[in-house]
This record gives structure tokens, sequence and C-alpha cells, in this order.
């Protein structure tokens, strides 16, 4: 079945540092995938997308690398700051082609 | 703010009662998607909705649990007769449409507390 997993659930890093928060999926047929960040007592905020058809996509400080061959998406953050500390998600469309499947979440601790 | 609205943010409510969750989608959004959060996990699809119509209710509870989207007004997501187990943040997301280059955005999400 479709699942979306994350390795790490806890992530430190120190400020001005790049933090990398990686993700698995064992949809091979999933063409759309999300990060998310919530902080909390929010709701999920939208970071970046990427297509199957790309490998990489650079936003502003983030970048999402995508490698099918082993079903694998991470996000990079540069220069991470107090502000970037939340949990985030990865999510995945599902078959339907409008659900989201998301992991269970990388918390993210910023320390000065 | 043209962001997703969903009231009340924190809710509780005694076993047997009914809770009723409201959401506003962002403007110009048609599509409505609820999703159920349990502490320390990610979001689990409930429902899909667009105007009057139910799309996809898989991953709702057949029973006590219960959605809409009128042609006027926010949408609804309706729990009879509360259980423990309906605690949990539950969120909106809205998107124009449902390809896949329409990323769904959130709102910040209701607390259902039942005593």
């Amino acid at each position: 079945g479709e699942s979306v997993g994350l390795h790490l659930p806890t992530l430190s890093v120190q400020e001005g540092d790049n933090s990398i928060i990686n993700c698995a999926y064992s949809n091979s047929a999933s063409d759309y995938f999300i990060w998310y960040k919530q902080e909390s007592g929010k709701g999920p905020q939208f970071i970046i997308d990427i297509r199957s058809n790309m490998d990489k996509r650079q936003g502003q400080r983030v970048t999402v690398l995508l490698n099918k061959t082993v079903k694998h998406l991470s996000l990079q953050i540069a220069a991470t700051q107090p502000g970037d500390s939340a949990v985030y998600f990865c999510a995945e469309l599902a078959n339907s082609g409008y659900a989201l499947n998301f992991g269970k979440g990388t918390s993210l601790l910023v320390t000065p | 703010n043209a962001g997703v609205m969903q009231n009340p943010r924190h809710l509780v409510r005694r076993r047997g009662q009914e809770a009723r969750l409201r959401c506003s989608p962002m403007k110009g959004h048609s599509h409505v998607y609820w999703y159920r959060q349990l502490p320390e996990e990610g979001l689990k699809f409930m429902v899909y909705l667009q105007k009057e119509n139910i799309i996809d209710e898989s991953g709702m509870p057949k029973e006590r649990f219960s959605a809409e989207f009128p042609k006027e007004g926010p949408s609804i997501l309706r729990i009879q007769q509360v259980v423990r187990g309906d605690s949990a943040a539950y969120f909106c997301a809205s998107s124009p449409g449902s390809r896949s280059n329409q990323p769904q955005h959130f709102g910040d999400g209701t607390r259902l507390s039942i005593l």
C-alpha cells in the first residue's frame, strides 16, 4: 500500500547551519510531492512542491530533491534560522489524485 | 487575511454530544478537504468535497461522521455522539481545483477535546 515515512523524528541544528530533512515513500506511481511546515498550534504551511518529472526544485532558502530510483525525497534549508523551528511533513498525492498522504513528521529545532 | 478559516479553534464536548466544525475556504477555492491529526502524527485524509457534492469520503468513519459543503456558507464537519477517540486536531484545506499543480492550503485547525 501507499506509505510515506521520515527517517529522523527529530533534528537539532545550530543557527546558520544547513538542515536536511529526509523522507521515503513507497508508491512508485506517486507523481507529486509537497513539503509542509507546521508550527505549534497552527496548520501545515506550504513550503515547496515538486513533480515527478523533476529531480530538484529551489525556493527561497529551500531546495527539494527527488530521487525516484530509491523513492526518496529531501528538504534542504539553507542558513537555518530560529523561525525555522517546526515540524516538517512530506506529503505525496495519493492514487486518488487529490488526497494527500502525510508522513509522521520531523521536528526541527534550531539552537542559537 | 484571505486564508482558510476554521472555527472554533478549540472545542470541548462531553461524550455523547455533537461537534460541529466549520471551514471557510480561501477566496476563489471551491474544493475542500478535511484531515484529522492525532498527537505526534501526520494528517490523515477524511473527506473531499466540492460545492454541494461529496467527492470522496473514504477516509471518514461511516458512522457518526458527516460532512457538507453547501452552495452558500462554510463547509461543516459534523461528529455525532462523540467518543474519547474523536479527540484530535481537525484540519481543513482548500484548493482552486484538484489538479496536482494546485497545492492544498490549510487552516489552523480545530482542536477537539472529549471529556
